[in-house]
C-alpha cells in the first residue's frame, strides 16, 4: 500500500515568489493534516481537513496560506506571496479516522523542504 | 511558547547503552503521548504511545514512562542499535482533539 506521497520534495524560491505543494494521503483517509518544521524547532500544526472541509485551521500562520482539498483526494498548499520566514520542511499526514485510536494514527509523508531566499 | 518541551537536543550513545529522551508539558488537557521516529529523508513514523492512566509502556526495546503529577514523559530505548540512529519527537494531543504538539526533536547517533 502506498504512504502519503508529497510533491515537489524540495522547492527554492525567491521572496515573493509563489509556491504550491502538493500532498496526495493514502487512499481511503478522509483525514488530511500539514505540519511544518523550521529549522530546528519543533513540528508545528497547520491545518486539518475532514474530506474537503477545513475541520481546523487554528495554525495557518497568516493569509498569505491557502489550504484546498477539492474533491477530498489530494490536497494543496499554496504560500503567495512567499516570505523568508516561511522556509522549512512542510509535512503532510492523513489517517483513517480521528481521535487516534484505534484507526486515526496519523501517517506522515516524507515532507517538501521549502527554502525562501 | 512551546507547548512540550524536549531534551536533549542531540544524544550520542554506544551500542549496547541505554538512550533516555525526557519531554515536559504544562497543558493538563493533554491525553495522548506519541513518540515519533524520523529516519532522513522520511517523515515522522509513530513508534510508540501512551494514555496518561498508566505509568509506563513497553513495546520491545522501546519504553515510554509517564509521570503524571510532574507533567513529564519519557522515551527510553534499551540495547540501543545503530538502526535506532534517527531523530526523535515526542508529541501530545489535546483530548477531543486531532492536533498533534510536538517537540522540537532529539537527534539519536548511536556508535558501534
Amino acid at each position: 500500500e502506498a504512504g502519503v506521497t508529497q510533491f515537489p520534495s524540495h522547492s527554492v524560491i525567491e521572496k515573493g515568489q509563489t509556491v504550491t505543494l502538493r500532498c496526495d494521503p493514502i487512499s481511503g483517509h478522509d483525514n488530511l493534516y500539514w505540519y511544518r518544521r523550521v529549522m530546528g524547532k519543533e513540528i508545528k500544526f497547520l491545518l486539518h481537513f475532514v474530506k474537503e472541509s477545513k475541520q481546523d485551521e487554528s495554525g495557518m500562520p497568516n493569509n498569505r496560506f491557502l489550504a484546498e482539498r477539492t474533491g477530498g483526494t489530494y490536497s494543496t498548499l499554496k504560500v503567495q506571496p512567499a516570505e523568508l520566514e516561511d522556509s522549512g520542511v512542510y509535512f503532510c499526514a492523513s489517517s483513517q479516522g480521528v481521535r487516534v485510536d484505534p484507526l486515526g494514527e496519523q501517517f506522515f509523508g516524507p515532507g517538501t523542504r521549502l527554502t525562501v531566499l | 511558547q512551546q507547548q512540550v518541551k524536549q531534551s536533549p537536543q542531540s544524544l550520542i550513545v554506544q551500542k549496547g547503552g541505554i538512550s533516555i529522551i525526557n519531554c515536559a508539558y504544562e497543558n493538563t488537557a493533554f491525553d495522548y503521548f506519541p513518540w515519533y521516529q524520523q529516519f532522513p529523508g522520511k517523515g515522522p513514523a509513530l513508534l510508540i504511545a501512551i494514555r496518561p492512566d498508566v505509568s509506563e509502556k513497553k513495546e520491545g526495546r522501546f519504553t515510554i514512562s509517564f509521570n503524571k503529577s510532574a507533567k513529564q514523559f519519557s522515551l527510553h530505548i534499551m540495547d540501543s542499535q545503530p538502526g535506532d540512529s534517527a531523530t526523535y519527537f515526542c508529541a501530545a494531543m489535546v483530548y477531543n482533539t486531532d492536533k498533534l504538539i510536538f517537540g522540537t526533536g532529539t537527534r539519536l547517533q548511536v556508535f558501534p
